[in-house]
């Protein structure tokens, strides 16, 4: 069902900029981007989302492509606590449909 | 804390067993979500209900069932349990009933080990 594409792991130095793609080709005109993270087995936590404008939040900026084919979420100053599972998700409609997401390894 | 709860954090039950996984909404939202999350599968959508109705389904089985109560807390009943229902199952609410208008609330999960 999911219908996102995202490297499957990604690392990144304490400190500094951590910038996590997505790929979503097919999504339609209506379709948001919304992007969650689990970290270890606890419950998703919602970051960020957005429909075709870059959104920036206490958490995270969302850059999204004129074309909408793609985005990237940037943690501008990632730490250990930001190692977690990123999910980019299209959704409209009543569901949330999870990928495989992005398992982001934030390093000392 | 996202508001969410969900009860047993925990729960080890036998083949064939039925067991009850209870979720309270946060304060406010009209609607929650089940997903199941097992290690081969990732998190999978089951159900949502919207102000006590069914308003989604998804990969469900027959041998699961839910409600949502007047009060919008919900039930997740899970019959004829097998090996493979062992998983992570995670209640989220929304105020919509919309996934698109806002952001899913998750609760910690419930932990179901099937022996």
């Amino acid at each position: 069902d999911a219908k996102t594409t995202q490297p499957p792991s990604m690392d990144c130095a304490e400190g500094r900029a951590a910038n996590l793609p997505c790929n979503h080709s097919t999504i339609s005109g209506n379709e948001y981007v919304y992007w969650y993270r689990q970290i270890h087995s606890q419950g998703p936590q919602y970051i960020i989302h957005g429909l075709k404008n870059n959104e920036t939040n206490e958490m995270a900026s969302l850059i999204i492509t004129e074309d909408r084919k793609s985005s990237t979420l940037i943690l501008p100053h990632a730490t250990l606590r930001d190692t977690a599972v990123y999910y980019c998700i299209e959704t409209s409609g009543s569901r949330l449909t999870f990928g495989e997401g992005t398992q982001l390894t934030v390093n000392p | 804390d996202s508001g969410v709860t969900q009860t047993p954090k925990h729960l080890i039950t036998a083949t064939g067993q039925r067991v009850t996984l209870r979720c309270s909404p946060r304060s406010g939202d009209l609607s929650v979500y089940w997903y199941q999350q097992s290690l081969d599968q990732g998190l999978q959508f089951l159900i949502q209900y919207y102000n006590g109705e069914e308003r989604a389904k998804g990969n469900i089985l027959e041998r699961f069932s839910a409600q949502q109560f007047p009060d919008l807390h919900s039930e997740l009943n899970l019959s004829s349990l097998e090996l493979g229902d062992s998983a992570l199952y995670f209640c989220a609410s929304s105020v919509s009933g919309r996934a698109w208008t806002g952001e899913l609330f998750f609760g910690e999960g419930s932990r179901l080990t099937v022996l």
